[in-house]
């Protein structure tokens, strides 16, 4: 499974947009990139999840470079609700596991 | 509605006294799997089941059980629960695999459990 880095925070405004980027260097040619996002004491929640080039959503947008080797995970005017733990997971889709990365706490300020 | 559910929610016990937590899916969903989470550890998985009476080993297997006998359900066991199981335990379920693109994998509210 490919090891994935992400920051492990990052704070914004409401209304702003924010992007996380999420480093996969030893992506294998049939992994799908999936974004998760948990709140406190909740389950994580699917976010989107994407293969090459760019995916949108009605809550997100996922921007894939050529070499696949990081992802972006675009929101686009975020609000206080939006202040969570955002999971990056890379996995072929016959992976019969998924493995969770530290996550990136995101913290929206008014 | 489409939900996973677990039961209890909250569980305070002692240290080997067997407890089960159970979990549920009404999405006639194949897949399903538990989780546990601790601070500056992330999520881990226990086990995993790809279908009735088919259950196979997580990350962290080791003082855990499950079964599943109907596709619904799918309970966690500790048969002799010890303090470093003190955890935030999920539940998840998928129609198929869980990094299909063409599926999504459900979590359930979490079940928060102290072993003193």
């Amino acid at each position: 499974l490919a090891k994935t880095t992400q920051p492990i925070s990052m704070d914004s405004y409401e209304g702003q947009e924010v992007n996380i980027t999420c480093s996969h260097n030893n992506i294998a040619t049939n992994d799908y990139i999936t974004w998760y996002q948990q709140f406190p004491s909740q389950g994580p929640r699917f976010i989107i999840q994407g293969y090459k080039t760019k995916v949108t959503n009605e809550v997100a947008s996922l921007f894939i470079p050529a070499d696949r080797k990081s992802s972006t995970l675009s929101l686009p005017r975020v609000s206080l609700s939006d202040t969570a733990v955002y999971y990056c997971l890379v996995g072929d889709k016959s992976a019969r596991q998924l493995t969770f990365g530290s996550g990136t706490q995101l913290t929206v300020l008014p | 509605e489409a939900q996973v559910t677990q039961n209890p929610r909250y569980l305070i016990t002692v240290t080997g006294k067997k407890l089960t937590v159970t979990c549920s899916q009404n999405m006639n969903h194949e897949y399903m799997s538990w989780y546990r989470q601790d601070p500056g550890l992330g999520l881990r998985q226990i086990y995993y089941s790809m279908n009735v009476e088919v259950t196979d080993k997580g990350d962290v297997p080791e003082g855990y059980k499950v079964s599943r006998k109907e596709k619904r359900n799918f309970p966690l066991i500790l048969e002799s629960p010890s303090p470093n199981q003190t955890s935030l335990y999920f539940c998840a379920s998928s129609l198929s695999l869980p990094s299909d693109p063409r599926d999504t994998q459900y979590f359930g509210p979490g079940t928060r459990l102290t072993v003193l």
